[in-house]
């Protein structure tokens, strides 16, 4: 099945700093989607970008699609302590617009 | 914003027994519900899709007889694990999508249900 595969799996930076993820997937896709997960909890939607879509931004995260490369990025400017947790990217295809799941990206942000 | 609501948060089970997770959306009404199971530090694995009133759809190398889904109204779905077993220990996270858009309506997802099994 569609799998997007994150990259770093881990990431470990001080406050302050940006933080940047991606996520490659294999097949043509309908959207995309990051997603935000603390610890032993549910996930938060960040963003969707669509496949016509190339960059999106939301406060401090920015989004980028390159379907060329079947990539794309999420950067996190100006990290907070408070944005210690995993990301995953979530890709669908096909009609039924159901995502899957890479494994994520563990980012700890050090105050 | 839209909220699912999962209960129990986690439960602690002895071997054989049945547990029922309950997953609400609580401010909209849910066509599409969706159960995954994600073990520590892994992916989200899709289990089943749940349409209201119909029978739930299970992916590839999940048990329906031992995962068994009810979706009775739009605005709530269960999941019960039957004769649990440790290896059924896991965290397991349901997901609402509302109205009949999906490729514009957006997942939104509960806290999860932590199921230890003794």
């Amino acid at each position: 099945s569609q799998q997007g595969e994150e990259d770093p799996q881990a990431l470990s930076i001080q406050e302050g700093e940006n933080a940047t993820m991606n996520c490659s997937y294999k097949t043509s896709i309908n959207n995309l989607q990051w997603y935000r997960q603390n610890s032993g909890r549910g996930l938060v939607h960040l963003i969707l970008i669509r496949s016509n879509e190339r960059e999106k931004h939301s406060g401090r995260l920015r989004v980028t699609l390159d379907t060329s490369k079947k990539s794309s990025s999420l950067l996190i400017t100006a990290s907070r302590a408070a944005d210690t947790a995993s990301y995953f990217c979530a890709t669908d295809v096909g009609g039924s617009y159901i995502p899957t799941f890479g494994r994520g990206t563990s980012l700890i942000v050090h105050p | 914003g839209a909220v699912v609501s999962q209960h129990p948060s986690w439960v602690i089970c002895k071997s054989g027994t049945s547990v029922k997770i309950e997953c609400r959306s609580l401010d909209f009404q849910a066509t599409t519900m969706f159960w995954y199971r994600q073990f520590p530090k892994q992916s989200l694995m899709l289990m089943a899709t749940s349409n209201e009133g119909s029978k739930a759809t299970y992916e590839q190398g999940v048990e329906k007889d031992k995962f068994l889904i009810n979706h009775a109204s739009l605005t709530l779905s269960t999941l019960t694990v039957t004769s649990a077993h440790p290896e059924d220990s896991s965290f397991y996270i349901c997901s609402a999508r509302p109205g009949t858009s999906p490729s514009t309506d957006t997942q939104y997802f509960g806290p999860g249900t932590r199921l230890t099994v003794l």
